[in-house]
């Protein structure tokens, strides 16, 4: 079955500081791939997929993810964060082969400090 | 706006007496789902749907119900609650399945006593 794994269940980081976000999943079929992001009290929002082309995909606020098919990961990172990317984050895997399903990991608390 | 409405917010019940969490959305999506998020797990698929009178079993189906009789509207059923469904339930959507984007409501809190 398919699963999906979040190295980090939390990552403290302080403002401007870099962060990466680990996903590890377990296909090695073709997959498509995505990040989700959820807010204090909020439904989860997509950040960004990937499912096909360009691995490196990118997001409107600064966030971008690797897809390396030989390490089966899709690592978030960004470059400097801010007090408002304090959130938590999901990675999420659906495999054309299993149907229907998009399969979440257990996700990452990203904690920015000042 | 596009968006996905749940109702209630939150929720607190005894053991054994049904319930019914709805959804409804209003972009036209074909696809539908409900998750059950828990501290740890992340979110479990629970059942969805991809169109209209076609239901299906997520990952853990056991004690839920749901039913698509119009596109809009798929409401979760828990016929007798029990503690082990306290649990954060979103629904969501998308104009198809595969790699499209979700769409999630703001989610239920429900607690079973």
């Amino acid at each position: 079955a398919q699963s999906v794994t979040q190295l980090d269940s939390q990552v403290p980081v302080f403002e401007e500081a870099p962060v990466e976000l680990r996903c590890n999943y377990s296909s090695s079929v073709s997959v498509y791939l995505f990040w989700y992001v959820q807010y204090p009290n909020q439904g989860l929002q997509l950040l960004l997929k990937y499912l096909s082309g360009s691995t490196l995909v990118e997001s409107i606020n600064g966030f971008e993810a690797e897809f390396n098919k030989s390490q089966t990961s899709f690592h978030l990172r960004k470059p400097s964060v801010h007090i408002s990317d304090t959130a938590e984050y999901f990675c999420a895997v659906s495999v054309m082969e299993y149907g229907n399903k998009l399969v979440f990991g257990a996700g990452t608390i990203l904690r920015v400090k000042s | 706006e596009a968006q996905v409405t749940q109702n209630p917010r939150y929720l607190i019940t005894v053991t054994g007496k049904k319930l019914t969490v709805t959804c409804s959305q209003n972009m036209n999506h074909e696809y539908m789902s409900w998750y059950r998020q828990d501290p740890g797990l992340g979110l479990r698929q629970i059942y969805y749907s991809m169109n209209v009178e076609v239901t299906d079993k997520g990952d853990v189906p056991e004690g839920y119900k749901v039913s698509r009789k119009e596109k809009r509207n798929f409401p979760l059923i828990l016929e007798s609650p029990s503690p082990n469904q306290t649990s954060l339930y979103f629904c969501a959507s998308s104009f198809r399945t595969l790699g499209e984007k979700l769409f999630f409501g703001s989610g239920t809190q429900l607690s079973v006593l």
